[in-house]
């Protein structure tokens, strides 16, 4: 079974379109990630969002918004892509923000393509 | 060997060898740290954690060292194999706190 399902796997779209990527994970956990991995392979913490608080890294652009329908779902929706976004997308999940053992589990990743 | 440069520092070594991956971490703040593998075309993966009240931890094949007086973490790798071949990252937090933050990545590279 999946613990942490990112669809799609390969997204390639044109500059100022708008596009999500949709995050499922089935292991209970309170709360989700997203992070950005670039083309060196650093990764980036984009948001952390459970139930109570959204948690938004300063850097990350305001046309990026994660939108959580419920706990199992914390969807990333981008408006008007630009080439720098081009980049992998994780997905990851904790049992709970700020707790004594936040083991993350990631997602198999997005790869973003802006043309 | 080690090489740093403008690309992902890579680290080769020999089949049935040791390897051992640092990591500088930046927060002296930071009581928790993960290493996580990162194979081709996949998610990062948990290997082995470490809180700031121990110096070392051992796992399968695994061992992780802390040093808090130099902000270092080091992974040991028993006997590679090329299974082993993939991006490891450190990763440090505070208990309690927020996110994680992960360090550089270094490619292990198995050779055969």
């Amino acid at each position: 079974d999946t613990a942490v399902s990112q669809t799609p796997k390969y997204l390639v779209t044109q500059m100022g379109n708008d596009k999500s990527i949709k995050c499922e994970q089935n292991l209970g956990h309170d709360t989700m990630y997203w992070y950005k991995q670039d083309s060196k392979k650093f990764l980036k913490i984009m948001f952390s969002y459970n139930n109570k608080e959204l948690i938004i890294n300063e850097t990350v652009p305001n046309r990026f918004s994660p939108k959580s329908p419920d706990k199992a779902h914390l969807n990333l929706h981008i408006n008007s892509l630009e080439l720098g976004d081009s980049a992998v997308y994780f997905c990851a999940s904790s049992q709970e923000l700020r707790q004594l053992l936040n083991e993350q589990f990631f997602g198999p990743g997005t790869r973003l393509t802006v043309l | 060997g080690e090489s740093v440069g403008l690309h992902l520092p890579t680290l080769s070594v020999q089949e049935g060898d040791n390897s051992i991956i640092n990591c500088a971490y930046s927060n002296s703040a930071s009581d928790y740290f993960i290493w996580y593998k990162q194979e081709s075309g996949k998610g990062p993966q948990f290997i082995i954690d470490i809180r700031s009240n121990m110096d070392k931890r051992q796992g399968q094949r695994v061992t992780v060292l802390l040093n808090k007086t130099v902000k270092h973490l080091s992974l040991q790798i028993a006997a590679t194999q090329p299974g082993d071949s993939a991006v490891y990252f450190c990763a440090e937090t505070m208990t309690y706190g927020q996110n994680f933050v992960f360090g550089p990545g270094t490619r292990l590279s198995v050779l055969p």
